[in-house]
């Protein structure tokens, strides 16, 4: 059964402190994996579309990158706005996408 | 490009009762995806249409159920409303299909059943 699971499911950091949430992943015919920012009450943003092992994306001070079983979305120096539950998504091979339950980020100023 | 709307934003309805949950996709996507997002079970998906067909069903009752129209709008209803159903209700939008292409959601209809 396709499933994704998401770690820590919260975490708080001290401004500036970088760190990384996992991502890991098991999934028939992997079409894609999505990172979404989700703020409390809104629907998620989206971040990132990655397709491949050995893929990165940039965004000012987020970067994720892809393995064959996991994803890491990786935080540096954050900054208190960045406070947001950060959720992960697979697209299989049949086109449905499996959501994690989420990290809860929390960065204290 | 304007983003996936959805409306009402907010909503107040009793048990028993039936609702209705409007959204309109990003200009060009064909396909709409409904997901329940609840504290405790997080995002649960419900319902993806393309084409005006559905193409994917989660696990939810019967009592869920939705539509597309010609122009990609897209609506769900839930009938005889219970206390659980109380959440958020999202809906997504892509080009070609939840899991092929990245999804952009809407803000969300909040649902509280009294």
């Amino acid at each position: 059964e396709d499933q994704v699971t998401q770690s820590p499911e919260a975490l708080r950091l001290q401004e500036g402190e970088s760190s990384s949430l996992n991502c890991s992943y098991t999934v028939s015919g992997l079409r894609g994996l999505f990172w979404y920012r989700q703020d409390p009450g809104k629907g998620p943003e989206f971040l990132f579309t990655l397709y491949s092992a050995g893929e990165e994306k940039e965004k000012e001070r987020l970067k994720a990158t892809l393995t064959k079983k996991e994803s890491f979305l990786h935080i540096t120096a954050p900054k208190p706005e960045d406070s947001a539950t950060y959720l992960c998504a697979v697209g299989n091979r049949d086109d449905k996408i499996i959501f994690g339950k989420g990290t809860r980020l929390h960065i204290l100023p | 490009k304007a983003g996936v709307t959805q409306t009402p934003r907010y909503l107040i309805k009793t048990r028993g009762q039936q609702v209705t949950l409007s959204c309109s996709p990003i200009s060009g996507h064909r396909s709409v995806s409904w997901y329940q997002q609840t504290p405790g079970q997080g995002l649960q998906f419900l319902f993806e249409y393309f084409s005006e067909t559905q193409r994917n069903k989660g696990n939810f009752p019967g009592r869920f159920s939705g539509r597309q129209f010609s122009n990609s709008r897209s609506e769900m209803n839930v009938s005889t409303l219970e206390l659980g159903d109380s959440a958020l209700y999202l809906c997504a939008s892509s080009l070609r299909g939840q899991g092929k292409d990245t999804q952009y959601f809407g803000p969300g209809t909040r649902l509280t059943v009294l």
